[in-house]
């Protein structure tokens, strides 16, 4: 059974880091792709940054100078961490698989988020 | 980026009604691959995203046959052929096409 679960602070300062765990289950970080998403409250979602099977990262420029992804495969988790928090920042963070079919780029399951405010 | 505009930005249905969101891309989604990275998803209330549709219009096991997708290029559309009560919350397109990834505003719809 595919599961991908976020673990992370309720809270954080302003100008200080984030840092969010998604670890997953019924599957292998070295098949799928694992992306993070975010949402900030009652708005759209917007693309973060990937990273790849082969362990390779992707990052949405937009985010590049201050967010870092790794993983860690021994414990099926895969880690954000973004720097200089500011207010709207605060948002819910997913992460998602991305399946890997030829001719197809999709995620097929997603966590249930983890909610981060970003308080001065 | 390219940018993703929904429409209508809300819709209101009743049960059994068809209904259609338009998703018009600022760039085409026409890879060079030759293949088109759009695909649907669904955010019910309190929930997370679900896939509905991948790449234009491949519906994802488990969805129910009443949602389809169609479109090319610049210009897509996903149907509701009947809509159930269990379809409330907001639509959303996404492109992988082009770097980065980007999602469309959204589309709401209610139940009346």
């Amino acid at each position: 059974q595919v599961q991908l679960k976020e673990t992370g602070p309720d809270l954080v300062q302003l100008t200080q880091t984030l840092s969010i765990t998604c670890t997953v289950s019924g599957f292998s970080l070295t098949t799928y792709n694992v992306h993070w998403v975010r949402q900030p409250p009652g708005k759209g979602l917007e693309w973060m940054g990937a990273m790849w099977n082969g362990g390779g990262t992707d990052y949405n420029s937009a985010f590049k100078s201050r967010l870092s992804i790794s993983r860690d495969t021994s414990k099926s988790q895969v880690f954000l961490k973004m720097n200089s928090l500011q207010t709207d920042d605060t948002a819910k963070y997913f992460c998602a698989r991305h399946r890997l079919v030829y001719g197809s780029y999709f995620f097929d399951y997603w966590g249930q988020g983890v909610m981060v405010t970003v308080s001065s | 980026d390219v940018v993703l505009t929904q429409t209508p930005p809300t819709l209101s249905a009743t049960i059994g009604q068809s209904v259609s969101i338009s998703c018009r891309s600022s760039q085409s989604l026409l890879d060079s691959d030759g293949d088109t990275y759009l695909n649907w998803l669904l955010q019910r209330p309190g929930q997370s995203p679900q896939l509905l549709i991948y790449s234009v219009s491949n519906v994802e096991s488990g969805v129910p046959n009443r949602f389809s997708g169609s479109g090319s290029e610049t210009d897509f559309t996903l149907k509701i052929s009947g809509v159930e009560a269990e379809d409330l919350g907001v639509y959303y397109c996404m492109q992988a096409t082009h770097a980065p990834l980007t999602f469309g505003s959204g589309t709401k719809l209610e139940i009346k």
